[in-house]
């Protein structure tokens, strides 16, 4: 199946510093990504829906300027975490559908800890 | 909008043996598709199994098949001989027809298998 990278795999960052996180879709081109967020024990939430080309669209009360979004190219989603505090450690995790396809490819994920 | 709902927040199987993890879902719309991911404690999230609404016949793979009952709106998951390593979260997911949409996932289901 098709390849989906994130980087890093965990990041640990003081309060108040901003974290970027790559979403990269290794062997397909990806015009849309997903990313989600996974709390301690709990079910996958979608944050935003990255499109390429244009704007992201950001799920009920994500706060778009926190949280932004750069689709740079068709293999390529950044998530930056903008001045971070303790309540934004997670579990982030991205997806890409393959074109005309079912299924979609989930990165490995990404741990934030925001001391 | 569409909800999913899996009521078990935990299950447990003897090795070898069979289980059945439920699913129920709602939705307007008579064309989807209907998904239960498996994730490990690695946390990377891969697909178990996947049943189109419109397929009357139920979806299997190996060990794993699925109860589907479109007008009932449920879509339980049956692993057969039961593994060690089938020890995972088990979410089911539904995503819209026809699109490169995304997944709504259900809180998920614990699986603890006994040797």
């Amino acid at each position: 199946g098709a390849v989906v990278s994130q980087h890093p795999s965990w990041v640990i960052c003081k309060s108040g510093t901003s974290v970027k996180i790559e979403c990269r879709s290794l062997d397909f081109q990806a015009t849309t990504m997903f990313w989600y967020r996974q709390f301690p024990k709990q079910s996958l939430m979608l944050m935003a829906t990255s499109n390429e080309g244009s704007k992201a669209t950001y799920e009920q009360g994500v706060e778009k300027d926190k949280f932004l979004i750069n689709h740079a190219s068709l293999t390529l989603s950044t998530l930056t975490v903008t001045s971070a505090h303790p309540e934004d450690s997670s579990f982030y995790i991205c997806s890409a559908p393959t074109s005309g396809g079912y299924e979609q490819f989930f990165g490995p994920g990404t741990r934030l800890t925001v001391l | 909008a569409q909800t999913v709902t899996q009521s078990q927040p935990e299950m447990s199987v003897q090795e070898a043996e069979t289980v059945t993890l439920s699913c129920t879902y709602d939705t307007s719309e008579s064309d989807y598709y209907l998904f239960w991911y498996k994730q490990p404690p690695s946390r990377q999230m891969i697909l178990v199994i996947r049943q189109e609404a419109y397929k009357q016949q139920n979806a299997t793979e190996n060990r794993f098949s699925v109860n589907f009952q479109k007008a009932a709106k449920s879509f339980s998951l049956k692993i057969s001989d039961s593994q060690l390593g089938d020890a995972a979260m088990y979410f089911c997911a539904y995503r819209r027809w026809g699109s490169q949409g995304n997944l709504i996932f259900g809180k998920g289901t614990k699986l603890s298998v006994k040797p």
